[in-house]
């Protein structure tokens, strides 16, 4: 596989479930980012990880929890989402953060908080 | 408050003509701005950059000004194809910190 990969695509979760989204990336980069995008809203940036350590955390609620094992993975574990989270969770990598590295998307994980 | 806009949701374009993509900024410090293009079921994919130092970047077919004093940028895509038809977003960073993205724009070509 090349590029980044997100799985799953598609999820379907109850308020009360625990579930994680996963994302990997194929191309020998530092630093992994998180995404939401919500309808009619920009991408808005949740997490930034250089080097497997967290650098930056966008006012997140806690009920997302990110986890970078090493600079090829990173995971999103998400407990007790409400419905208004139900948004596409966009994975991305880049060469570093700390100056502009162009950054590459993964497909996302399309996620839906009943 | 967004910092930054696209004002218009979508546009539509023939085949053969220019496409013109807008975005506007409010942060004076942004020193960098990007383009992505996003498919459907696709994740964005950088598509052309500007640094604030010029004024314009031009790459193929597609062309991006920028007017520092206006704190507006805008994509041109010449000529436009069909398969250019897709959701850009402009994308804007000061000193290389996190990326603040707009909206988005739908463009739509018809042959």
């Amino acid at each position: 596989e090349t590029g980044v990969t997100q799985t799953p695509r598609h999820l379907v979760m109850g308020m009360t479930n625990k579930k994680s989204l996963k994302c990997e990336q194929h191309l020998g980069h530092n630093a992994m980012y998180w995404y939401k995008q919500s309808a009619k809203k920009p991408l808005e940036l949740m997490f930034v990880y250089n080097f497997k350590e967290q650098t930056e955390n966008n006012s997140v609620p806690s009920r997302f929890s990110p986890e970078c094992p090493n600079s090829s993975h990173l995971f999103l574990h998400l407990h007790t989402l409400q419905p208004e989270d139900s948004a596409l969770y966009l994975c991305a990598s880049s060469h570093g953060s700390g100056t502009f590295d162009e950054q590459f998307f993964g497909p996302g994980t399309r996620l839906t908080v009943l | 408050d967004q910092q930054v806009k696209q004002n218009s949701p979508s546009l539509s374009v023939q085949e053969g003509r220019i496409s013109i993509l807008n975005c506007d900024y409010t942060n004076s410090m942004f020193d960098y701005f990007l383009w992505y293009k996003k498919y459907p079921a696709e994740g964005p994919t950088f598509l052309i950059s500007i640094s604030s130092i010029k004024d314009k970047n031009e790459d193929g077919r597609f062309t991006v000004f920028l007017n520092k004093s206006a704190k507006h940028l805008s994509l041109h895509i010449v000529p436009s194809q069909p398969g250019d038809s897709a959701v850009y977003f402009c994308a804007a960073t000061q000193a290389g910190t996190a990326l603040i993205f707009g909206k988005g724009t739908t463009l739509s070509v018809s042959s």
